[in-house]
């Protein structure tokens, strides 16, 4: 089965620039978020969709992040303008359903990097 | 409120010693509990799960995790370490009924395995 898909796998690009994210989760597949891990902060949840409508966005740093899923199988990060703290690991994962006690099923990540 | 608390950042230990990782948690209502773990260039893998039933869980590559509520611990274990175990794992809490957005992941530990 495959697994959550996330693409590109690494981006460079120069701040200032407009960087999208993509995300493919599990079908079937009702739950979706978007992580950012970096070394200083960790794993910290950005963003979560329940049914492809956005439910808690108060981890999303500033208005320059936008998330969308326009449809259950696929979803976007957007950073604009980028900069430089934005450099981190980018995290999608999805569950088969918004229980608390299902499992979080993640993607290999985007390595981002903002010159 | 929930928080995690992984004990000590980095652990190494030798070939076919004991692997302890240790968890505490604090809840305000009964948790679903889980261990992850991170290769490199990965996403996080689901290791095991505590939802309620046994206090003591069996996970994949022979790791183990027992639930204590009087200790609110939740420590990893692995009787005999592999080379192939050096990775970080991440132990997570989601208080029941509250819905998988309000997962909380611990900082980490990287387990380091020396020949």
């Amino acid at each position: 089965d495959a697994g959550v898909i996330q693409s590109p796998r690494h981006e460079v690009t120069e701040m200032g620039q407009e960087v999208t994210l993509r995300c493919k989760p599990i079908s079937g597949h009702n739950s979706l978020f978007w992580y950012r891990q970096t070394m200083m902060r960790g794993l910290e949840l950005l963003i979560y969709f329940n049914n492809n409508v956005p439910i808690d966005d108060s981890g999303m740093p500033e208005d320059r992040f936008s998330a969308k899923m326009p449809n259950a199988s696929f979803s976007t990060l957007k950073i604009q303008p980028s900069e430089p703290r934005d450099s981190a690991v980018y995290f999608c994962a999805s569950t088969r359903d918004s229980q608390s006690n299902q499992p979080q099923h993640f993607g290999d990540g985007t390595r981002l990097s903002i010159l | 409120a929930q928080s995690v608390t992984q004990l000590g950042s980095h652990v190494s230990v030798s070939e076919g010693a004991l692997v302890l990782l240790r968890c505490n948690y604090s809840s305000s209502v009964p948790p679903y509990l889980f261990w992850y773990v991170q290769y490199p260039n990965q996403g996080l893998q689901l290791l095991l799960k505590y939802t309620s039933a046994a206090t003591l869980v069996k996970g994949i590559n022979g790791f183990e995790a027992e639930f204590k509520k009087s200790e609110t611990s939740f420590h990893l274990t692995k009787p005999s370490a592999h080379m192939s175990d050096a990775a970080e794992y991440f132990c997570a809490v989601t208080p029941s009924g509250t819905g998988g957005f309000k997962t909380i992941f611990g900082a980490g530990t990287r387990l380091f395995v020396k020949a």
